[in-house]
């Protein structure tokens, strides 16, 4: 079981937008920062976002991160086929005095 | 460019050991915590040890406590895990990563256990 909350899936439609949530703790996403990576198939995890709402450099502007409390969110808007991947949250946890991550959410798009 | 190359994985018995290494360019390796992650297959993302910028502070999931030595050599830019005593649900993809704010990750190296 992951410290970290996801849903296992979500799923839209080309150009809707859709948004996977992400639960902790206050020693987690409530002290600390929060990232998200995305994972497709074969591959190793792509840093999405970072500081909770910070993207890297070469990830479009359709992917946006949010954070509240001890919960986050990531939202892709105009989704397209190629996001169809598998989304993960991380976080430092004080008490591990590692990283945490949520279960992974793999989206469909229909 | 940040790279992370790992190697060292393989098939091992269970009972067995095995080292991975961890090349790191593209950065100052000894500025950055340095972590190890997991992936079973079909499975989600699982921290597994981390290693502070000097090496004078480690930790450990409880999974591979005392069976697992996390270490580095900024010398020679590289991280280290030592696997001692593994076990069949220690199969999965171990991926090198870089700590800080922007976190970087390597392409993985799969470690099988199995007889």
């Amino acid at each position: 079981q992951s410290v970290l909350t996801q849903p296992p899936s979500a799923s839209g439609t080309p150009g809707q937008r859709v948004t996977i949530s992400c639960s902790g703790s206050s020693s987690n996403i409530g002290s600390n920062t929060v990232n998200w990576y995305q994972q497709l198939p074969g591959t190793a995890p792509n840093l999405l976002i970072y500081s909770a709402d910070q993207r890297p450099s070469g990830v479009p502007d359709r992917f946006s991160g949010s954070k509240s409390g001890t919960s986050a969110s990531l939202a892709i808007s105009g989704l397209q086929s190629e996001d169809e991947a598998d989304y993960y949250c991380a976080a430092w946890d004080d008490s591990l005095n590692g990283w945490v991550f949520g279960g992974g959410t793999t989206l469909t798009v229909l | 460019e940040v790279q992370l190359v790992e190697s060292g994985g393989g098939l091992v018995q269970p009972g067995g050991s095995l080292r991975l290494s961890c090349a790191a360019s593209g950065f100052t390796f000894s500025s950055y915590w340095m972590h190890w992650v997991r992936q079973a297959p079909g499975k989600g993302l699982v921290w597994v040890s981390g290693i502070k910028n000097g090496g004078s502070r480690t930790s450990y999931a409880d999974s591979v406590k005392g069976r697992f030595t996390i270490s580095r050599d900024n010398a020679k830019n590289t991280l280290y895990l030592q696997m001692n005593s593994l076990r069949a649900d220690d199969t999965a993809v171990y991926y090198c990563a870089k700590g800080g704010i922007q976190p970087n990750w390597g392409q993985g190296t799969l470690v099988t256990v199995s007889s």
